[in-house]
């Protein structure tokens, strides 16, 4: 099934940037799409942005578009997302995911990591 | 983008209760439905895939059905550690979406 660990959050000013880190262990982290997907306090979840395994193909949700980039390292089971000029309303906790099942077009998370909490503020 | 719409958001049912959550599609999306279970300050859990694959490990009091637009999560007799808010989320196509959330309470 595997295991995920993210790391990276903190408390960080507006227009700030961090990276996340996710590190995967228990399973051929190569072969599996991955994903992070947010969480606002008290509110619901919301996906961020997707990474392909073997080809790499990224996809970001609108709101994040050209402020977030997501990689993988694969040698290193990791996977990343490097989160610029941040806002406010980027303020959540952000779990990385494993995508288990898929419509050939998009998947679900049949893994998640515990989550790292990235705060916005001034 | 596929919205998706839970009702109801919120939902106190006894144990041993039949409860039922509605999840609505804004457009068809076959069979591509998950449900995701979250305990309050833990990450969600996957329980349900393909709107009627139970994930490996999940009790068998859980069941969902539906396809196209409307969907349905069961939990045919609610237990006390059932006390969590309940998500569907479409992946027919990107980008993924969650509905609200429904947060099921124990009288």
């Amino acid at each position: 099934e595997g295991q995920l660990v993210e790391s990276g959050g903190g408390l960080v000013q507006p227009g700030g940037s961090l990276r996340l880190s996710c590190a995967a262990s228990r399973f051929t982290f190569s072969t599996y799409p991955m994903h992070w997907v947010r969480q606002s306090p008290g509110k619901g979840l919301e996906w961020v942005s997707g990474i392909g395994a073997s080809d790499g193909a990224t996809h970001y949700a609108d709101s994040v578009k050209a402020r977030f980039t997501v990689s993988r390292d694969n040698s290193k089971n990791t996977l990343y997302l490097q989160i610029n000029s941040l806002r406010d309303d980027d303020t959540a906790v952000y779990y990385c995911a494993k995508e288990e099942y898929g419509s050939g077009n998009c998947g679900t998370f049949g893994v998640w990591g515990q989550g790292t909490v990235v705060t916005v503020s001034s | 983008d596929i919205q998706m719409t839970q009702s109801p958001s919120t939902l106190a049912a006894s144990v041993g209760d039949r409860v039922t959550i509605t999840c609505r599609a804004s457009q068809d999306i076959r069979g591509w439905l998950a449900w995701h279970q979250q305990k309050p300050g833990k990450a969600p859990t996957l329980l349900i895939y393909e709107a009627s694959t139970l994930q490996s490990g999940v009790p068998s009091r859980f069941s969902g059905s539906g396809s196209g637009t409307e969907f349905t999560l069961t939990i045919s007799s609610l237990q006390p550690d059932d006390s969590a808010t309940y998500y569907c989320q479409q992946y027919d196509r990107y980008p993924p979406t969650f509905g609200g959330g429904t947060k099921v309470q124990i009288k």
